[in-house]
């Protein structure tokens, strides 16, 4: 069973407050580095799907790096809004491609 | 298309029933999985198909729970002889081959037994 972590397990901050969470993921036999944002009543929703080391992708004001020689992602929000609450979850696909989730990193934004 | 859809959205039972919750994939997408998400928790693989063959099937949590989807299109989650311990989050992806853009989630269906 594979191990992927998340930091912190839930996180508020003001609006306009930048943020990051991290994910831990096994180094080895690595194929991808998935990131979902799950909001309360939706759906979670991909943000990225990250394969090479040293890859950064954003979208907006979300980033994201990869590190997977020490096996960790980071996850950026710049000017954090009231919308971007939700629930960040990363996943690590194992070669059958089963996602094993982290426990997420539950974000608030106050306005 | 619509996305993943799921149904029912909430589902209450007594312990001991049977419950069955269906799946509609995103039509181009040929792999479907189910996962289970408890409170507090990241969700939690169960099983997955690639087309109608069922390829994983050893994370369901016990012989109460099985899977099928017989026509490659939907599918079906069943839970037999329900108990306390199976309330939670249901969820249902789908993604073409191995998720290049990631699994596309439905909003899962919550089962609260009692």
């Amino acid at each position: 069973i594979l191990n992927v972590e998340q930091s912190p397990q839930s996180l508020h901050v003001q609006e306009g407050d930048s943020t990051n969470f991290t994910c831990s993921f096994p180094s080895s036999n690595f194929y991808a580095l998935h990131w979902y944002r799950w909001e309360t009543a939706k759906s979670p929703e991909a943000l990225f799907v990250m394969t090479l080391n040293g890859d950064e992708k954003k979208k907006g004001r979300i980033s994201a790096t990869l590190n997977t020689k020490e096996g960790y992602s980071y996850l950026y929000i710049k000017g954090s809004q009231p919308e971007d609450s939700a629930t960040y979850l990363c996943a690590f696909p194992n070669a059958g491609n089963m996602l094993t989730f982290g426990g997420g990193t539950r974000l608030m934004v106050k306005p | 298309d619509t996305g993943v859809s799921q149904d029912p959205r909430h589902k209450i039972t007594k312990r001991g029933q049977n419950v069955t919750f269906r799946c509609d994939p995103i039509s181009e997408h040929n792999r479907l999985y189910w996962y289970r998400q408890t409170l507090g928790q990241g969700p939690e693989f169960l099983t997955y198909f690639q087309n109608e063959a069922q390829l994983e099937k050893s994370r369901l949590l016990s012989d109460r729970f099985s899977a099928e989807r017989p026509k490659g299109s939907f599918s079906t989650l069943e839970i037999q002889r329900t108990e306390q311990g199976d309330s939670a989050m249901y969820l249902c992806a789908s993604s073409y081959n191995r998720g290049r853009d990631g699994y596309t989630f439905g909003s899962g269906t919550r089962l609260t037994v009692v």
